[in-house]
C-alpha cells in the first residue's frame, strides 16, 4: 500500500506556464488537502474536497485550481505560474469529511517558478 | 480570529528532556494536533488531544489546557533522530486546520 504519491517530485517552471501537480492516495480517504510550505510559515491550505465531487477553497486559494472526479485523485492545476508560487506542496487525506480528522501527507513536491 | 504560536527554535542534549510549547486562539476548539516534520520530508501525526490533561505516548507526551489556550508536546530521553520540526495545528470553524510555523528542534550529541 503506497499511501499517497505525488507526482512530481520537483519542477522548475517558467512563469506564465501551466502545471498540474497530481496527487493519488489508495487508502480510500473521503476528504484531501493541498497546502503550500514556505521557510517561516505554517502550512496553508490552498483547496480541499470533503468528499468525491465537491471542492472548498481554503486560506490562499488564488492562483490555483483544484477538481476531485474520483476519491483516489486530487490534481491541483496553476493556470499561470508566477514566481510567488515557488514553494513545497504537500497532498493530504483524512478518513473523515473534515480537518478534525488526522491526516497523512504525501512526500511533497517542490516548485520553483522562475 | 485565529492564531497558534511557537517558538521558532529550540535546542537540546541526546537523552535530555524538552518542552515545546503551543498557544492558540481559536473561536472554537475541536482538539489540538501535533506533528513532526523531519526536513525535506512530509508531516506525520504524533497526537491528538481534545480534553485537558496529559496524554502519553511511550517518549513523547502530549498536554492540553483548553482554558489557557496552550499545549505542550514533551519529549524525553531525547535521540539524534528528534531533530526535526514539530507543528502545532488546530481546526477552524470550518474544521480546516490552521498550522502554527512550527518549532526546530536541533538536538546535540
Amino acid at each position: 500500500i503506497a499511501g499517497i504519491t505525488q507526482a512530481p517530485t520537483s519542477q522548475i517552471l517558467a512563469a506564465g506556464r501551466r502545471m498540474t501537480l497530481r496527487c493519488t492516495q489508495d487508502m480510500r480517504h473521503n476528504a484531501m488537502y493541498w497546502y503550500r510550505q514556505d521557510l517561516g510559515l505554517g502550512l496553508r491550505l490552498i483547496h480541499y474536497s470533503n468528499t468525491a465531487g465537491t471542492t472548498g477553497k481554503g486560506e490562499v486559494p488564488d492562483g490555483y485550481s483544484v477538481s476531485r472526479a474520483n476519491t483516489d485523485d486530487f490534481p491541483l492545476t496553476l493556470a499561470s505560474a508566477v514566481p510567488s508560487q515557488t514553494s513545497v506542496y504537500f497532498c493530504a487525506s483524512s478518513d473523515g469529511q473534515g480537518g478534525a480528522d488526522t491526516q497523512y501527507f504525501g512526500p511533497g513536491t517542490r516548485l520553483t517558478v522562475l | 480570529g485565529q492564531n497558534i504560536d511557537q517558538p521558532t527554535e529550540m535546542t537540546a542534549t541526546e537523552g535530555a528532556i524538552v518542552q515545546i510549547n503551543c498557544t492558540y486562539q481559536t473561536s472554537g476548539f475541536n482538539g489540538l494536533f501535533w506533528y513532526q516534520q523531519h526536513a525535506g520530508e512530509a508531516p506525520t501525526f504524533l497526537s491528538y488531544n481534545v480534553l485537558d490533561g496529559l496524554e502519553e505516548k511511550g517518549r513523547f507526551s502530549s498536554f492540553l489546557s483548553r482554558s489557557k489556550g496552550y499545549s505542550y508536546l514533551l519529549l524525553k530521553e531525547l535521540q539524534m533522530k528528534d531533530s526535526a520540526s514539530y507543528l502545532c495545528a488546530v481546526p477552524d470553524s470550518n474544521y480546516q486546520l490552521i498550522w502554527g510555523a512550527g518549532t526546530k528542534l536541533i538536538i546535540k550529541p
